[in-house]
């Protein structure tokens, strides 16, 4: 079975610094690999997924992410945080096999001006 | 265009009640899942479904019920309502599989008593 890991449950970065929060998963063959936001009391949105193709992915609010085969890896990163970023996040893996996510257990973001 | 509406947002019920979270898309997605979120856990998968009458189970199934006779409704039901199952429940939609966008609805906050 396929499973998630965010090492950071909590992280603290300045208004305009850059970001990246880590996210390692365990699956046999090529996933497919997300990144949701969840802002407080709100439901999640997703910021961006890989499937195939091309490693570098775009996602909204100027986000983006790296996926690593050799590290199991699919980092989100920002070149410059917003304070509106705050908020928790989450990597999740699927499988083609399973119509379900496995979700990490998340990071929450703090933004300091 | 409401999307996807859960209710009510929240709910406070106590031990051994019958409690039940709706769930309502205007998509027509074929897809649809509860999750439930905890600190520490992030969201665990309770049950899903494929398409209306097809229900399978997630993660942490036990003490739930689903039900699916119409593709834009899948109501969760705590037939017997425990403390350990005080929780935000989340309902989520895709159009097809998990390689599709899920769309979160706002949470219901539950309380057991």
């Amino acid at each position: 079975a396929q499973s998630v890991t965010q090492p950071d449950i909590h992280i603290t970065v300045s208004e305009g610094a850059s970001l990246e929060l880590r996210c390692n998963y365990s699956y046999g063959a090529t996933p497919y690999l997300f990144w949701y936001v969840q802002s407080p009391g709100q439901g999640l949105q997703l910021l961006l997924k890989y499937f195939s193709g091309d490693t570098l992915v775009q996602g909204i609010k100027g986000f983006e992410a790296e996926f690593k085969r050799s590290q199991s890896s699919f980092n989100l990163r920002k070149p410059s945080v917003h304070w509106s970023d705050a908020a928790e996040y989450f990597c999740a893996v699927g499988t083609g096999t399973a119509s379900k996510l496995t979700f990490g257990t998340g990071t929450r973001l703090q933004v300091t001006l | 265009d409401a999307g996807i509406t859960q209710s009510p947002r929240y709910k406070i019920t106590e031990t051994g009640r019958q409690v039940t979270l709706m769930c309502h898309q205007t998509w027509s997605h074929s897809y649809m899942f509860w999750y439930r979120q905890d600190l520490g856990h992030g969201l665990r998968l309770i049950y899903y479904s494929a398409a209306a009458d097809i229900t399978d189970k997630g993660e942490v199934p036990d003490g739930y019920v689903v039900s699916r006779s119409k593709t834009e409704n899948f109501p969760l039901t705590l037939e017997s309502a425990t403390r350990s199952q005080t929780s935000v429940y989340f309902c989520a939609s895709s159009e097809r599989t998990n390689t599709d966008t899920q769309y979160f609805g706002p949470g219901t906050r539950l309380t057991v008593l």
